[in-house]
């Protein structure tokens, strides 16, 4: 059970161009799903959170109008990188998080994000 | 906000030793404490956590004990072997139920 797929797995653009990730829960209804994005050898560096039907809310430093959320169902985020640029260039994880353990938190597989 | 301490940054043991991974966190209000190994290119993958009215909790080889007052908890790992190797991360819990991870330790088990 708590399983998180996450797509696509990885993708290679051009700068200037939006990218579209995909993180859903497979088995649970999750209320909240947070955006992390990890540099190499880094630490996971929270984005955003987001609840079913509301806005995401935001870390100090992250551009809401260029990481768009969305959060539309309880099994289904969005997270688009919108105009990026190579410094965009991550992996990017969510987690997902269900009402039963309301705690734990279960990772997707990530997306390595490659922006030329 | 949390702050969360994580150390040693890299750990070298021999198979069959143990291995002690350390953390401090800040928020005194902070009550789940879980740690995560995450390997080369992979989802962090949950492999124990504990909460704050627990001192210690055991699963197999590993254990993770938390000590409240003085605001850190640990993460032993017995009897290593080769494919414990990979980079752990504890985390803490925050205001929101949001959490903040430690720096990582990348975990090397000689064979």
């Amino acid at each position: 059970g708590a399983v998180v797929s996450q797509h696509p797995s990885w993708v290679i653009c051009k700068s200037g161009t939006s990218v579209k990730i995909e993180c859903r829960s497979l088995d649970f209804q999750a209320t909240t799903m947070f955006w992390y994005r990890q540099f190499p050898k880094q630490s996971l560096m929270l984005m955003a959170t987001s609840n079913e039907g509301s806005k995401a809310t935001y870390e100090q430093g992250v551009e809401k109008d260029k990481f768009l959320i969305n959060h539309a169902s309880l099994t289904l985020s969005t997270l688009t990188v919108t105009s990026a640029h190579p410094e965009d260039s991550s992996f990017y994880i969510c987690s997902a998080r269900g009402h039963i353990s309301t705690d734990t938190q279960y990772f997707g597989p990530g997306t390595r994000l490659t922006v030329l | 906000g949390e702050n969360v301490e994580q150390h040693p940054s890299t750990l070298s043991v021999q198979e069959g030793d143990s291995a002690v991974i350390k953390c401090t966190y800040s928020d005194s209000a902070s009550n789940y404490f879980p740690w995560y190994k995450q390997e080369l290119g992979k989802r962090p993958q949950l492999i124990i956590d504990i909460r704050s009215n627990v001192g210690e909790k055991k699963d197999q080889r590993i254990a993770v004990t938390l000590n409240k007052t003085a605001k850190h908890f640990s993460l032993h790992i017995t009897e290593t072997q080769p494919e414990d190797s990979a980079v752990y991360f504890c985390a803490a819990d925050n205001a929101g139920n949001m959490l903040t991870f430690g720096g990582g330790t990348r975990l090397m088990v000689k064979p």
